[in-house]
């Protein structure tokens, strides 16, 4: 299976300033179609998960552009610049290119 | 709006069966793909299981294959996940996601606790 391995766990963050989670991969997530399947997840506290990027940098709709998502291969980032207060909770990063498809064990964004 | 509402969940000894419906409204469910996703209590997500948009095509996590099957009528716009033979390590929150571009919308998610 591959495996997701997300840094840090937890991150304090001041409002306004730069946060970035990296996840690294056992294996490139590059398809044979060439579409990399990787993507980002916010789950607030006590709600359920939403998407924040599809494909390596995709935002999907409603999604500020303050939330960017980067890399290839087996190696990728998501930066939150300016964190807002409705930034905070779990944020996981996920594969839908080999099967099983897997999620990393996510990153704790507190303010502080 | 988009909505997913889960539904069927509680608890269940070990070993016994428990069905979980998703009702979907607000798109057309038939042209999308669907999953089942789970969370253990204060864990973080595993997918479960996928279906194609027609359901002619199944896949699923190695810990369920066998034990779970996802399934989906078009006609009701609902997906379900049977769980038979459950587990104790089956107790999870179990939120059902429609999957176009990612998983695009998520519903509110429902306890299954296996216990005796």
């Amino acid at each position: 299976d591959v495996v997701l391995t997300q840094t840090p766990v937890s991150l304090s963050v001041t409002l306004g300033d730069q946060a970035s989670i990296s996840c690294r991969s056992s294996q490139s997530l590059e398809y044979s179609d060439g579409y990399t399947y990787l993507e980002w997840y916010l789950q607030k506290p006590g709600q359920s998960p939403q998407l924040l990027i599809y494909e390596v940098s995709n935002r999907f709709s409603g999604v500020p552009d303050r939330f960017i998502g980067s890399g290839s291969g087996t190696d990728f980032t998501l930066k939150i610049s300016r964190v807002e207060p409705e930034d905070l909770g779990v944020y996981y990063c996920f594969q839908a290119t080999h099967d099983p498809l897997t999620f990393g064990s996510g990153t704790k964004l507190e303010i502080k | 709006e988009v909505q997913l509402v889960e539904s069927g969940g509680g608890l269940v000894q070990p070993g016994r069966s428990m069905k979980l419906s998703c009702a979907a409204s607000g798109f057309t469910f038939n042209n999308y793909d669907m999953a089942w996703v789970c969370q253990a209590p204060k864990k973080g997500l595993e997918w479960v299981a996928t279906i194609s948009y027609d359901g002619s095509s199944t896949y699923y996590r190695d810990s369920v294959k066998g034990r779970f099957t996802i399934s989906r009528d078009n006609a009701k716009s609902t997906l379900y996940l049977q769980m038979d033979s459950l587990r104790s390590e089956d107790t999870a929150t179990y939120y059902c996601a429609s999957k176009y571009y990612g998983y695009d919308y998520w519903g509110q998610g429902v306890m299954v606790t296996v216990s005796s």
